[in-house]
């Protein structure tokens, strides 16, 4: 595709349910990023990919959330036990490889848990 | 040490102004400073990037201005346009590759 796919783009849940995000990078990018977006605030980071390694993970609230990118390209964010301070827009972003590279984001999933 | 202060949280130009955004961080290890432009329900996108061998950048009627010793990094956009109504975010990024977001600022630009 053109550019970074992010589906869906808006998600309800209920409190405590299982959600997955996708993202679809643009083709050839290797870097893939993920991150969070509350209202009125910056993006905050979350996870970067390199590949298929989670190269650093370090912005990962706990251990309900895990993302994946088996083959390099699509990712994954999981959130397990969803709660409402969850709520946020998730964005995608990808780049041709990494080091200050152009990061290109997705229009993001907004992820309201009720 | 990883936070990008930024400021102010709005402004508001007339068309034809020039808008000053300004940005400061404290983490030596940052060489790559890009501001990015979102518009409501929008992911973020890139405008103008700078690394700190140099002290200004210009594309169009959007500059960077780059203070390496102060720590300090603004963009200047010439000529406002209601069209350039937007938040825009700083960044940094260093050794790590991960982008640090500032809190973003949010234009208006009134005819």
């Amino acid at each position: 595709g053109a550019g970074v796919s992010q589906t869906p783009s808006n998600k309800v849940t209920e409190k405590g349910k299982y959600v997955e995000l996708r993202c679809d990078p643009i083709s050839g990018h290797t870097a893939l990023y993920w991150y969070r977006q509350s209202l009125g605030q910056g993006p905050e980071f979350l996870i970067y990919f390199q590949g298929t390694g989670a190269a650093d993970d370090s912005g990962l609230p706990n251990d309900r959330f895990f993302a994946v990118r088996p083959e390099g390209s699509v990712s994954t964010l999981k959130i397990q036990r969803t709660e409402r301070g969850d709520s946020a827009v998730y964005l995608c972003a990808s780049s041709l490889t990494a080091f200050g590279q152009e990061a290109f984001f997705g229009q993001g999933t907004r992820l309201t848990v009720v | 040490q990883q936070q990008v202060k930024q400021s102010p949280q709005s402004l508001i130009v007339q068309k034809g102004g020039i808008s000053i955004i300004n940005c400061a961080y404290e983490n030596t290890a940052f060489d790559y400073f890009p501001w990015y432009q979102q518009f409501p329900g929008k992911g973020p996108a890139l405008l103008i990037a700078i690394r700190p061998d140099v002290s200004e950048k210009k594309e169009g009627r959007f500059t960077i201005s780059f203070n390496k010793s102060a720590k300090q990094f603004s963009l200047h956009i010439m000529d406002s346009q209601p069209g350039d109504s937007a938040t825009y975010f700083c960044a940094a990024s260093g050794d790590t590759d991960k982008l640090i977001f500032g809190t973003g600022t949010r234009l208006q630009v009134f005819p």
